[in-house]
Formats: structure tokens, C-alpha cells, sequence
């Protein structure tokens, strides 16, 4: 079964770049989330989208911005990077239609180095 | 202030016993509760949910329950494998109600089991 998809798996950027990050959500799912995770620390909800629009936002630096595109990918652009940002970038994707409370599926990360 | 606690950062077992991890949450009121299990450097794998009208559930060797009025849900292994090694994150949609409009997965910090052999 297809699952969520994140490109590239590596990236490594100086300080003040900008990075993006891509995010191909499972078909048929309606909802994309964005989460940030520093060593040993806990997965940071950053921002999510339902049906192409932003659903709530997190914890997102101003320097970060997303947007979802209408085949429902997702990049996740973060800019002047900082050496702070360095951290495993997750995508996850549910269907969220119709109250139901299904589990969201997480993609397998980008990490991010930031010298 | 909205806080989710898992009881202990890192767990030691025995194979073959149960391994019982618990999550607390203070000033939320979720209509269900998610266990994850992550694995070092990959994403998260989604294992159960529990809806606050349920006491309890099981898959497998997995159970799950419940208390709303105590906050807590206790994650349960049975006869734990060295394979269970992993950090297990409870977490929950700050949304008070199922079928709110946001959707947000709230993460506790997770608890490091380890199955010893």
C-alpha cells in the first residue's frame, strides 16, 4: 500500500538558506500535517491542511511557510535557516471527513542539518 | 497550562513480561487518545485509539484503556519481545469534541521501552 512519501530524506544547508521540503500525502487523504522533531524531544506540530487549506497551526516559526498544491502534495519552505532548525521534518496524512478520528500516517522524515 | 506526561523516559523489561506505560494529561479534555510507536530516525507508526466512551481496547498483544476521570491511559504489552523495543508517544487531538474543525496531534515525550532478552 502506497504510504506518505517525503523528499529528500537528507538535507544539509548553511546557515540563513532556505530549505524546502516536500511532502506526497497517501491518496485519498484529505488532511497533511507538518511536524518537527529535535533529538530526544517529542514531535512538535508545526501546521496542517484540509482539502488544500490551512487547518490550524502549531508552533511555526515565521520564517517557515506551506501550502498545499491541488494534487494535495505538500512543501514545507523554511527560510534564514538558523542552526536551531536542525531536526527531523515529518509529513503525516489522515482522512478526517466525516468526524472520524482515524489514525494519521507518518512519512519517514526529512533530516535536517543546519551548519 | 495543557501539559501530557508519560511516566518515564525509559523502561527496562524482561522478556515475557508485560510492559505497562501510562500517560497522563492535565486541562484537556479529548474525545480519544492515539498510541504511536517510533523507532529510532523513522516517523511514527500509529498502533491504537481509544474513544473517551471506551474503557478499553486490545489488538494482539496490545491493550489499551482509558479513565477520564483519572486523565490516564495505560499502553499494555503482553508477553514482550525484544522486537517491542522501541519509544511508544501517547497523543491527543487538543479538540474537545470528535469532529471538530482542527486536527492537531498533541504528543507526549514518549517512553524508551527496552526488552531485555
Amino acid at each position: 500500500a502506497a504510504g506518505v512519501i517525503q523528499s529528500p530524506r537528507h538535507l544539509i544547508k548553511e546557515k540563513r538558506e532556505t530549505a524546502t521540503l516536500k511532502c506526497y500525502p497517501i491518496p485519498r487523504h484529505d488532511t497533511v500535517y507538518w511536524y518537527q522533531q529535535g533529538p530526544g524531544q517529542d514531535p512538535q506540530f508545526l501546521i496542517s491542511f484540509y482539502e488544500k487549506m490551512q487547518s490550524d497551526k502549531g508552533s511555526i516559526p515565521d520564517r517557515f511557510s506551506a501550502q498545499q498544491f491541488s494534487d494535495y502534495h505538500s512543501e514545507l519552505n523554511m527560510s534564514s535557516l538558523e542552526l536551531g532548525d536542525s531536526a527531523l521534518y515529518f509529513c503525516a496524512s489522515s482522512i478526517r471527513g466525516s468526524g472520524k478520528n482515524t489514525e494519521a500516517f507518518f512519512g519517514q522524515g526529512t533530516r535536517l542539518t543546519v551548519v | 497550562s495543557q501539559k501530557i506526561e508519560q511516566n518515564s523516559e525509559a523502561l527496562n523489561i524482561q522478556e515475557g513480561k508485560t510492559a505497562t506505560l501510562t500517560c497522563n494529561y492535565t486541562n484537556y479534555s479529548p474525545a480519544y487518545l492515539q498510541w504511536y510507536r517510533q523507532d529510532p530516525g523513522r516517523g511514527p507508526v500509529f498502533l491504537l485509539l481509544i474513544r473517551e466512551n471506551e474503557k478499553e481496547k486490545r489488538k494482539e498483544r496490545l491493550k489499551v484503556t482509558f479513565d477520564t476521570t483519572l486523565k490516564q491511559s495505560l499502553f499494555h504489552i503482553t508477553a514482550s519481545q525484544p522486537a517491542d523495543s522501541a519509544t511508544y508517544l501517547c497523543a491527543l487531538d487538543p479538540a474537545e469534541y470528535s469532529g471538530a474543525g482542527s486536527y492537531q496531534l498533541t504528543f507526549g515525550k514518549g517512553t524508551k521501552l527496552s526488552v531485555i532478552p
